[in-house]
């Protein structure tokens, strides 16, 4: 399969660590952001996703704070496994119709 | 529930030739997205449509690029003529209609990975 994220920030944890991977998002209208999940070969996978007017939301071993202020989206991922390796995008949407993607950071995890 | 379903899986056309691929999005959903994502980059949105209505195309370059969906189910993306720098993957997802206001996630093909050579 394609490498999507040959030229992408990386991080890199070891296995059972924590992770957190930061977006900065670029338009203060934006209402709605998504973190999605893409591995090689494949299409975006949905994460999770937050509105505007929260700034943190749980999941399955993830969580995804907002700071409208500085505009500024994490995802933290608890106890990484290897299959978390991947590349990572958070995308911000717009009046409900464009949604824009970041940049993406790639994610390695050291067994 | 079967995903989003696209085709082909991978193209390999010289510059000057016209490529072309197709949608079919989950059943039900309203919204259609195509993306182009080149290597090292996150999706860029070229045309979205809401059935069979462009809600925006403002990324599409349209001197080269065509899009249609016609019956407001699958969908079709044509490039011609086609330049080195369209290599890229092409991406389509959908989403369910908006309802209430409510925002919601889109759900993506693998996508049709094209090298123009």
């Amino acid at each position: 399969g394609e490498n999507v994220g040959l030229h992408l920030p990386t991080l890199s944890v070891q296995e059972g660590d924590n992770s957190i991977i930061n977006c900065a998002y670029s338009n203060s209208a934006s209402d709605y952001f998504i973190w999605y999940k893409q591995e090689s070969g494949k299409g975006p996978q949905f994460i999770i996703d937050i509105r505007s007017n929260m700034d943190k939301r749980q999941g399955q071993r993830v969580t995804v704070l907002l700071n409208k202020t500085v505009k500024h989206l994490s995802l933290q991922i608890a106890a990484t496994q290897p299959g978390d390796s991947a590349v990572y995008f958070c995308a911000e949407m717009i009046g409900g119709f464009k949604t824009i993607f970041g940049a993406g950071t790639r994610l390695f995890v050291k067994a | 529930e079967a995903g989003v379903a696209q085709s082909p899986r991978y193209k390999i056309i010289e510059k000057r030739q016209s490529v072309a691929f197709w949608c079919n999005p989950i059943s039900g959903h309203a919204t259609l997205y195509w993306y182009q994502q080149i290597l090292g980059q996150g999706p860029k949105l070229l045309i979205q449509f809401q059935n069979n209505g462009v809600v925006d195309d403002s990324q599409l370059p349209k001197d080269r690029f065509s899009a249609e969906r016609l019956k407001g189910v699958d969908s079709t993306l044509k490039i011609q003529p086609a330049k080195l720098e369209d290599s890229a993957v092409y991406l389509c997802a959908s989403s369910p209609s908006r309802s209430g206001g409510m925002n919601t996630e889109a759900f993506f093909g693998q996508g049709t990975r094209l090298t123009v050579v």
